[in-house]
């Protein structure tokens, strides 16, 4: 499996600033993904990470509120834009591996927004 | 016994004991199952996996049953540690790894 750091781990912010969160992968993978988890609550897929090319993103979220950057195949960031209190959850990113379906997840970036 | 907590039902078990944690699944072509684990102040960490022409798959001190008749899946952990506890979450993936869809997981208390 791929070991996954994300930057900051955790992070307070008041309403209307931008976040954004890095995740680095010690190897090249072929999958990147952004997720977030609301607090006691499952995790939601916000988009995958295309790697020179957009994001995909899944019904609800959107690339205003979440753009996405994926310059090569070990680095992602997710941008959390004009952040408000419901923002407040933790964002993991995970990598899939080529040829497998497995997923592996980062250690998470908690998010507190006044 | 089991309880729906605020968000998260929980499992609460003696040390020592089986704990069986249970999972339905929506898709009848998910193809791919994965256990997660998440300690609190962690990211999800891979637990187990079985692949839908299996319906048993064993592991160190985890097994996980799955019956595609009723789309359930359950991972029995053996003989429960205090390090064990944690929520756990069932994933289901179909469309060759293109849809990733998680549970909505349980927590496990392990009462010493």
């Amino acid at each position: 499996s791929a070991v996954i750091s994300q930057k900051p781990s955790r992070d307070i912010c008041q309403r209307g600033t931008s976040l954004t969160i890095q995740c680095q992968v010690d190897s090249q993978v072929t999958m990147m993904f952004w997720y977030r988890q609301q607090p006691g609550q499952s995790l939601t897929l916000i988009a995958t990470a295309n790697q020179g090319s957009e994001a995909t993103y899944e019904s609800g979220f959107v690339i205003d509120k979440f753009p996405i950057s994926r310059p090569n195949l070990t680095f992602s960031t997710l941008t959390v834009s004009n952040m408000s209190p419901e923002d407040s959850s933790i964002y993991l990113c995970s990598v899939g591996v080529a040829r497998q379906e497995t997923q592996y997840f980062g250690p998470g970036t908690r998010l507190l927004v006044l | 016994g089991e309880s729906v907590g605020l968000h998260l039902p929980t499992l609460s078990v003696q040390e020592g004991d089986n704990s069986i944690i249970n999972c339905a699944y929506s898709n009848s072509a998910s193809d791919y199952f994965i256990w997660y684990k998440q300690e609190s102040g962690k990211g999800p960490q891979f637990i187990i996996d079985i692949r839908s022409n299996m319906d048993k798959r064993q592991g160190q001190r985890v097994t996980v049953l799955l019956n595609k008749t009723v789309k359930h899946l359950s991972l029995q952990i053996a003989a429960t540690q205090p390090g064990d506890s944690a929520v756990y979450f069932c994933a289901e993936i179909y469309n060759y790894g293109q849809n990733f869809v998680f549970g909505p997981g349980t927590r496990l208390s392990v009462l010493p």
